[in-house]
C-alpha cells in the first residue's frame, strides 16, 4: 500500500490558487517528501521536493507540517494546463529508498 | 537532451508471445525502475534497479523479468504475456543518493495482450 494518502480529485478555477494535501503520517525522519505530476498522455514529471522545510520553486510551493506528517502542495495561480493527476511519494535514504510507491494521486481538474 | 526513451511506444501481441520493452537513458542515472500504470490504481512500482547487475522486485513484479547489464539500459521481459499484463509501463531513472534524487520518466508504452 501506498504510503501517502490523498484526495481523489479536486477542483479549482482558473487563476484561483490549488493547495494540494497530503498525508503520509508513517514517514520516517530520512523520508523525503516529493511531489509529480502527470499530465494528459504523458509520463509523470517532477514538481517539487522537500525535506523539513517549506519550498518554493517556478512551478508551485511545498509547506510541510512542522511533524512531518503532512504537507501541502501549492499551486499558486492555477492555469489549464495544470490540469493533471499530482502525485505524493516518500523517497528514503534507508536501504528500501528505491521502492517508491504513488498511489492513485489527486487529479486536478481547472475550470476557466 | 536528457532523456529516458522507451520503446516501442505501443504493441499489440498476443498471449504466450515473449516482448521486451525497451528502456534507456542517456544522464548516466545509476537508478532505474519499471513501473505499470491502470486505471483506478495510479502507478505502480515493478522493478526497480540500484545499479549495473543489482535489481529488485516492486510491488507488482510477478510474470516480469528486468535485466540490467549495461548503466544506461533497463529492458522489461515478458516471457510469457497474459491480457492481465495489458496497461500503460513508465520507466523512470535518477542518480543516487536516494532521497533527494529526482526521477525523469519515460513517454510511456502501450501494451495490449490479446
Amino acid at each position: 500500500d501506498a504510503k501517502t494518502t490523498q484526495p481523489n480529485s479536486m477542483e479549482s478555477n482558473e487563476e484561483e490558487p490549488v493547495h494540494l494535501p497530503c498525508n503520509h503520517s508513517t514517514i520516517s525522519g530520512t523520508d523525503y517528501i516529493h511531489w509529480y505530476r502527470q499530465l494528459p498522455s504523458q509520463g509523470p514529471e517532477y514538481v517539487i521536493h522537500g525535506l523539513t522545510s517549506n519550498v518554493n520553486n517556478r512551478m508551485a510551493s511545498l509547506a510541510i507540517a512542522e511533524d512531518r506528517k503532512s504537507s501541502t502542495l501549492i499551486l499558486h495561480r492555477a492555469t489549464l494546463r495544470d490540469a493533471a493527476v499530482y502525485y505524493c511519494i516518500l523517497s528514503g535514504t534507508t536501504d528500501s529508498w528505491g521502492k517508491l510507491q504513488f498511489g492513485a494521486g489527486t487529479q486536478v481538474v481547472v475550470t476557466p | 537532451e536528457a532523456q529516458v526513451t522507451q520503446n516501442p511506444r505501443y504493441l499489440i501481441t498476443v498471449t504466450g508471445k515473449k516482448l521486451t520493452v525497451t528502456c534507456s537513458q542517456n544522464m548516466n542515472h545509476e537508478y532505474m525502475s519499471w513501473y505499470r500504470q491502470d486505471p483506478g490504481l495510479g502507478l505502480r512500482q515493478i522493478y526497480y534497479s540500484m545499479n549495473v547487475e543489482v535489481t529488485d522486485k516492486g510491488d507488482v513484479p510477478e510474470g516480469y523479468k528486468v535485466s540490467r547489464k549495461e548503466k544506461r539500459n533497463f529492458p522489461l521481459i515478458l516471457e510469457s504475456p497474459s491480457p492481465n499484463q495489458t496497461s500503460l509501463y513508465f520507466c523512470a531513472s535518477s542518480l543516487i543518493p536516494a532521497g533527494a534524487n529526482v526521477l525523469t520518466f519515460g513517454a510511456g508504452s502501450r501494451l495490449t495482450v490479446l
